[in-house]
This record gives C-alpha cells, structure tokens and sequence, in this order.
C-alpha cells in the first residue's frame, strides 16, 4: 500500500543554517505530494505541495521537488530562522484513493539563535 | 486561521465514559477526516467521510464511532475511555478530489484520568 518515509528527528540547527528533511515515498500511479508543519499548540498547516513529477512546490523560503525517479519529495530551506521551529510532517495522497492522506512521522526542528 | 472548527478546545473525563468531539469542516469542503495524535504513536489516521458518507477506515477502535451529517459537520464519540485513550483529536477537511490538500482544525486535547 500507499505509505511515506520520513527522516527521524529530532533536528537542532542554528539560525542561518541550510535545512533538508528527507521524505521518500511508496505509491502506485502518480501520487500528490505535501509538506505540513506544526507549530507548538496548533493544528497541521499546510506548508507546499507537487502534484506531479518535477513539480516544484514552495512557501516561506521552503521548497521541495517531487522526483518520480528517485520517490522522494525532500523539503529544504536555505537560512532557517528561530520561528521555523516546528515539527514537520512529509505527505502524500494516493492517485486512486479516493483522497485518502498518508502521513510520515513527523520531525522536529528546533532553530537556535 | 483554516476554517475548520472544533470544539472542545479541551477535556477531561474519567475512564469509561463517554465524550462527544465536534467538527465544522471549511466551507465548501465535503470530506471530513479524523486524527489521533499521541506523543508516542504519531498521527494516525481514524475516519474519512465524504458527504455523509464513510469513505476511509484507518485504525479506529470498536469504542469509538464518527458519522459526518447533513449540514456536513462530523462527529467523533468516544466510549469506555481508558487512559491511553489521551490524546490530541484533529478534524481536517478538504474538498475531496485528488490533490486537494487537508485543512486541519487546532484540535481537541482530550485528557483521561
């Protein structure tokens, strides 16, 4: 079935520094691809999304490529900032699924001044 | 703000009763899905509807039961609660087509003592 791997966190960089959490992905057909963050006490937000293959999606300085070949839709941002502390969570949603959501574990970011 | 609507904002029960968790999905959004998010489990999916119809089972126990109605509002009831039962409950909706995105709720923190 439809599923996505996520990098392990947790993540601790300091501010300025260059970001990539790994997302990879298991899927038949051409799945839709998302990037949600959670910021402490709130629900999920969407953060950016592909819906097809080297579709690029970006928000806020984030960006993430949705790569067919290699099933992966890694989220990078070059110069992190103290407010992108969060924990982010990869997506995908099936072609044939009726809408059907499949959500990663989930990492999380701390950004130090 | 994503327009999805819940309530509770909290709630604390006793094991083995009963709650009722609500949810008014955005406007114009005919698919409501549910969310257990615990501190060691992640988010695990529950119960899609699409316009009033169960679309999706995840891994919701027998105690617990949802139905979305008419006027597209959900609900989530809660039965024989138990400890491990404590846990954020998210609504999200979405339009319900392929590559619509989910829109999340802030959640209900639903603590059992």
């Amino acid at each position: 079935g439809d599923s996505v791997t996520q990098m392990e966190g947790p993540v601790t960089l300091s501010e300025e520094a260059c970001l990539t959490i790994n997302c990879t992905y298991t899927a038949t057909g051409y799945p839709s691809l998302f990037w949600y963050v959670q910021y402490p006490g709130e629900g999920l937000q969407l953060l950016l999304k592909a819906t097809k293959a080297d579709d690029k999606g970006s928000n806020k300085g984030f960006e993430a490529t949705y790569r067919k070949e290699t099933t992966s839709f890694h989220l990078e941002k070059g110069s992190v900032q103290v407010s992108d502390s969060a924990v982010y969570f990869c997506a995908l949603s099936g072609e044939n699924t009726g809408n059907q959501f499949y959500f990663g574990t989930g990492t999380s970011l701390t950004v130090i001044p | 703000d994503s327009g999805v609507t819940q309530t509770p904002k909290h709630l604390i029960t006793a094991t083995g009763q009963r709650v009722t968790l609500r949810c008014s999905p955005r406007s114009g959004d005919l698919s409501v899905y549910w969310y257990q998010q615990s501190l060691d489990q992640g988010l695990q999916f529950l119960i899609q509807y699409y316009n009033g119809e169960e679309r999706a089972k995840g891994n919701i126990l027998e105690r617990f039961s949802a139905q979305q109605f008419p006027d597209l509002h959900s609900e989530l009831n809660l039965s024989s609660l138990e400890l491990g039962d404590s846990a954020l409950y998210f609504c999200a909706s979405s339009v319900g087509i392929k590559s619509s995105p989910l829109h999340f709720g802030n959640g209900t923190r639903l603590t059992v003592t």
